[in-house]
């Protein structure tokens, strides 16, 4: 069975610095990869999503990931924070003909102004 | 717009009385999803459908029933066999059901508090 693990349950950027946030998966094939954003009490949104081609991936709000297979890991990076980007921040990995999506635990992003 | 609404926002009830969450779609998804939210645990898989009149267990569906006569719609009762009802829910949609190679549309949940 997947499984998705996110090392870092909070972490701490200063606005206008880089960000990567970690997730590494555990799947035998090459598994679908999503991140998705949360904000305090609302649902979940889609960042980027990986299924096939290239690994380097865009999203919106110009975040970006990268999977790579070697390493089993789909970071997720953005240039410069902004203080909008304070959030809660989830990692998702699906498989084969089956439904289900596990999600990560979280990594919770905060911003100093 | 289209998108998924959810429900109550807030909900209080009682310990030992069933409890009725609302979720709607208008996108036209066939698949639709029940995940539970707790500090720290990531979200829970209660129950997914990806037909109408079909449904399937998720990983804690215990203490949960669902129904989904209509495709647009897919309410959850939490029933008084939950033994930790409190938590924060969240349904979902996508547009095809049997693949998890489909993006998820989440609705802002609901905040369900039993005391």
């Amino acid at each position: 069975a997947q499984s998705v693990t996110q090392p870092d349950i909070h972490i701490t950027v200063s606005e206008g610095a880089s960000l990567e946030l970690r997730c590494n998966y555990s799947y035998g094939a090459t598994p679908y990869l999503f991140w998705y954003v949360q904000s305090p009490g609302q649902g979940l949104q889609l960042l980027l999503k990986y299924f096939s081609g290239d690994t380097l991936v865009q999203g919106i709000k110009g975040f970006e990931a990268e999977f790579k297979r070697s390493q089993s890991s789909f970071n997720l990076r953005k240039p410069s924070v902004h203080w909008s980007d304070a959030a809660e921040y989830f990692c998702a990995v699906g498989a084969g003909r089956d439904d289900k999506i596990i999600f990560g635990k979280g990594t919770r992003l905060h911003i100093l102004p | 717009d289209g998108g998924i609404t959810q429900s109550p926002k807030y909900l209080f009830r009682k310990e030992g009385q069933n409890v009725t969450l609302s979720c709607e779609q208008n996108l036209n998804h066939d698949a639709m999803y029940w995940y539970r939210q707790d500090p720290g645990q990531g979200l829970r898989l209660i129950y997914y459908s990806q037909i109408v009149n079909d449904f399937q267990k998720g990983d804690i569906a215990e203490g949960y029933s669902v129904s989904r006569e209509k495709k647009e719609s897919f309410p959850l009762t939490v029933t008084s066999a939950q033994k930790n009802p409190t938590a924060f829910y969240l349904c979902a949609s996508s547009s095809m059901g049997g693949t998890a190679a489909t993006e998820q549309y989440f609705g802002p949940g609901t905040r369900l508090t039993v005391t």
